[in-house]
């Protein structure tokens, strides 16, 4: 099972939207709603962001939203603050036997 | 307050054995699988294991089975992740992660990580 395909890195000025893209296949990404994101800033450890596709948990800015379309999901950031600038990992369920198959991971860089 | 608190940082020998742990605190135990993601130096995040509450059932990636055991002691909260003959390449920080026992369910809490360091 390969991981699944985020852009190494994207940029935006603050009050910008960017969007991350997370490619996979019909065994995973395609074929669940199981697709979650997560923020991890240096040094400490990753923060859940969007579940079940586009759902955010409780504390999580509504800034942040997410999408899929077929094998691609997306995470979205609205109105980009400063301290959004962090790595962002998407993943999804492959399976019973495959419950988190993660993305390679993005940076954002805030201009 | 959910909690899942590590055992401390790790410095190894190749060929050494270790077993690291995570204890689950501010939340029903039973509800909720334990598993371990490891980071590499400079890496991404890949999940390696995951034990249910009674630690009856269990799921490993490809890639980490038959290398490391994850077990479960219900009767004190704790999951651990264990290697027999640890390696160079086993050099990470892991975090222990918790999900609730259902298909499809999010990681939703992460341990602060245990850095383990494999090095002659």
């Amino acid at each position: 099972q390969s991981a699944l395909t985020q852009p190494r890195s994207v940029s935006g000025s603050p009050g910008q939207s960017v969007t991350i893209s997370c490619t996979g296949t019909s065994s995973d990404v395609g074929g669940y709603i199981f697709v979650s994101w997560y923020q991890q800033h240096p040094g400490k450890a990753p923060r859940l962001m969007i579940y079940d596709v586009s759902q955010r948990p409780s504390g999580v800015p509504d800034r942040f939203s997410g999408s899929k379309f077929g094998n691609t999901a997306s995470l979205t950031i609205s109105g980009l603050q400063a301290e959004d600038e962090a790595d962002y990992y998407c993943c999804s369920y492959a399976g019973t036997n495959l419950p988190y198959v993660f993305g390679t991971g993005t940076e954002v860089i805030v201009l | 307050e959910v909690q899942l608190v590590q055992s401390g940082a790790e410095v190894k020998n190749p060929g050494e054995s270790l077993k690291i742990s995570c204890k689950g605190s501010g939340y029903t135990f039973d509800n909720y699988w334990l598993g371990w993601v490891r980071q590499m130096p400079g890496e991404g995040l890949e999940w390696m294991a995951i034990i249910s509450p009674s630690g009856s059932d269990n799921r490993y990636s490809p890639s980490s089975r038959g290398q490391v055991t994850i077990s479960v002691d219900r009767s004190i909260s704790t999951a651990y992740l264990q290697w027999t003959s640890l390696k160079a390449s086993d050099t990470a920080i892991y975090y222990c992660v918790r999900r609730l026992a259902k298909t499809g369910a999010p990681i939703d809490y992460w341990g602060q990580g245990t850095l383990v360091t494999v090095s002659s």
